[in-house]
Order: C-alpha cells, then structure tokens, then sequence
C-alpha cells in the first residue's frame, strides 16, 4: 500500500496568514493526488485533484503543487472559514489511502 | 445536481452485521463508480471499497476483504455497503462517496454505526 505521511498534525494560524500543509507519499504517484476539507460533523469536501486543479467552487487562494513524492496544499491569506482539518488522499493504486489529516485552529 | 442520500444511524451488537444504503440522484446511475470511506471517532478516513457497476467490478481493501460486502441495485439507484463480523473498532461514521474524474467529488451525509454490547 502507498503510505501518505502528513505534516503538520496541527497547525495555529490566524486570519490572514499563509499556510502550507505537505503530505509525502512512500512511493511515486504524480499527479493521482488530492485534498478535501472536513469541519465537525461534516462530510468532506474535495478542494483539489490531481495535484493541482481546483474544483470549480473553491475559492482561489487554496491551491495545490508537488515536488517528487511531496505535496503541498497552501492556502494563501487564510479566511476564518478555512480553519478545519485537511487530508490529502492518493488515488494512483488501490487501495486509496488518506494522509492522517492537518488540524488548522485559530492561533 | 448530484446527491447522495444516506441510511440512518445504527447500533449493532459484536459478531453481527450492518447494511447502509446510499441513494443516489443526479447523472446516470450505473455509468459512475460508487467509493465507501469510514471515520472511526476522533481518526482519519480510511477507504473501505469501490464498486463499479457499469463494469462489474467492485475492489476491496485488504483489511476489509471477507468481512465486506458492496452491492448496487440499479433500480433503486442504491448502493449497499454490508459489514459483518462487527466489532468495537468498527464504530465509526461510514461515507459514501461519488467518483467523478477519478476522484471522491461528490460525499454522502455519513452514516454512524456503534457497535456495542
């Protein structure tokens, strides 16, 4: 199985800052990534697929790139609306398999 | 518009089973690939299966193999996700989610089953 390792578990950040979550995959799987949002109670929500495409509803400031085996979400100029927890997720090869999710609360 | 509508919460006891349904309304049943993800409380997602059914074709995750079962029913524009051997470490919020350019785009409301005695 692709092991997805993510950083940080948790991440303080106020309105207005940048953020950056990675996730780094145990094998190559360029560009089979994405990332979803989740809040309490929620369903997630995907953000970004392969590597870098925004789903047509999400706002510009997330964004997505990659460098080998490592991923980076990044949310520029956060919005109070943005704290939740993020996952990336692969989906080169069965079975798919999540990071273990980046908590973004209020610094 | 693409929904998933989700069965009601369950509580079972250890070594049985559970079955939770996922309607789906929007697009053409049948011609997209239905995933199952579950959230045990407090933990991250973990992908469960996938079935296919224009295709046939339904994967598993290893962990799950012999105790899952994922099941379409065309008609009712239902998917069924059935666990059985239940244990404590089941309980968790089960997700139904679309595929849509090979990705989970479109996610149920979640289903939570307790398995306790």
């Amino acid at each position: 199985d692709i092991q997805m390792t993510q950083s940080p578990s948790t991440l303080s950040a106020s309105v207005g800052d940048r953020v950056t979550i990675t996730c780094r995959a145990s094998q190559s799987l360029s560009p089979w990534l994405a990332w979803y949002q989740q809040k309490p109670g929620k369903a997630p929500k995907l953000l970004i697929y392969k590597t870098s495409d925004l789903e047509s509803a999400v706002p510009s400031r997330f964004s997505g790139s990659a460098s080998g085996t490592d991923f980076t979400l990044t949310i520029a100029g956060l919005q109070p609306d943005d704290f939740a927890t993020y996952y990336c997720q692969q989906y080169k090869t069965y079975p798919w398999t999540f990071g273990q999710g980046t908590k973004v609360e209020v610094k | 518009q693409v929904q998933l509508v989700q069965s009601g919460a369950e509580v079972r006891m250890p070594g049985s089973s559970v079955k939770v349904s996922c309607k789906a309304s929007g697009g053409i049943f049948g011609s997209y690939s239905v995933s199952w993800v579950r959230q045990a409380p407090g933990q991250g997602l973990e992908w469960m299966g996938e079935i296919m059914p224009l295709a046939g074709k339904i994967n598993y995750a290893q962990k799950f193999q012999g105790r899952v079962t994922i099941t379409a029913v065309e008609s009712a524009s239902t998917v069924y996700m059935e666990l059985s051997s239940l244990r404590s470490e089941d309980t968790a919020v089960y997700y139904c989610a679309r595929i849509y350019v090979s990705v989970l785009w479109y996610w149920g409301q979640g289903t939570l089953v307790t398995v306790s005695s």
